[in-house]
């Protein structure tokens, strides 16, 4: 069964470094979703991406976070500079499109910021 | 924006017995309602999907049901196992927007054998 990749799976990083996380999804999924959840809080949407346009980063901080898919495929996450509060699962996951269809979820990478 | 409420507590059931967890939301009907579970340290996995004019799904031993007047969903797992112990999320979409899903904070079940 097909699945979201994501790498890597762990990644310890110094306050004010930069750092990165990747995810590919699932073949021939239009939507791509980047989430940030902390321990006992449910998964809250970064950036939401229909092919390779931006469709919701409304709770994106624009100001160290980045995201891009350039080719509507795969897709990449990039803090930069990394603070200590940003420590927590960040989770990516593909649907065929938007809205009511099921999400697939990667793995996650979990990060801390020392 | 949609406010979600799931009970923050956690659930622990007897093995054998049904398991009801509850969504409760605010604001606007939402056209739809999604549950996933989650493993620790693990993504969240899609359970089933219920829309505002279904007043209830099944599959297997699971089984939502929808109550817009209530502005709330339920979710039963029957005949609970140890292997049900996880957490339950429930998701909605958001008035605006293109079709942004909320998720809940989730209740933690355990079924203790």
């Amino acid at each position: 069964e097909a699945e979201v990749a994501q790498s890597p799976r762990y990644k310890i990083t110094e306050k004010s470094q930069a750092v990165a996380f990747w995810c590919d999804p699932i073949s021939g999924h239009a939507t791509l979703y980047w989430y940030r959840q902390i321990l006992g809080q449910g998964p809250e949407l970064l950036v939401q991406f229909q092919d390779e346009s931006v469709v919701d980063d409304s709770q994106l901080p624009k100001d160290r976070f980045s995201a891009e898919r350039l080719k509507g495929v795969d897709s990449t996450l990039k803090i930069q500079p990394a603070e200590l509060g940003d420590s927590a699962m960040y989770l990516c996951a593909s649907s065929f499109r938007g809205g009511s269809y099921e999400q697939y979820f990667g793995p996650g990478t979990r990060l801390t910021v020392t | 924006s949609q406010k979600i409420e799931q009970n923050s507590e956690a659930l622990n059931i007897q093995e054998g017995k049904t398991a009801t967890l509850t969504c409760n939301y605010t604001n606007y009907s939402p056209a739809y309602l999604q549950w996933y579970r989650q493993d620790p340290g693990r993504g969240p996995v899609f359970l089933l999907l219920i829309r505002e004019n279904e007043k209830e799904k099944r599959k297997e031993r699971l089984k939502v049901t929808f109550d817009t007047t209530l502005k709330q969903s339920l979710f039963h797992i029957t005949a609970s196992q140890p292997a049900d112990s996880a957490t339950y999320l429930c998701a909605l979409p958001n008035s605006g927007g293109y079709q942004k899903v909320t998720f809940g904070t989730g209740t933690k079940l355990q079924v203790i054998p």
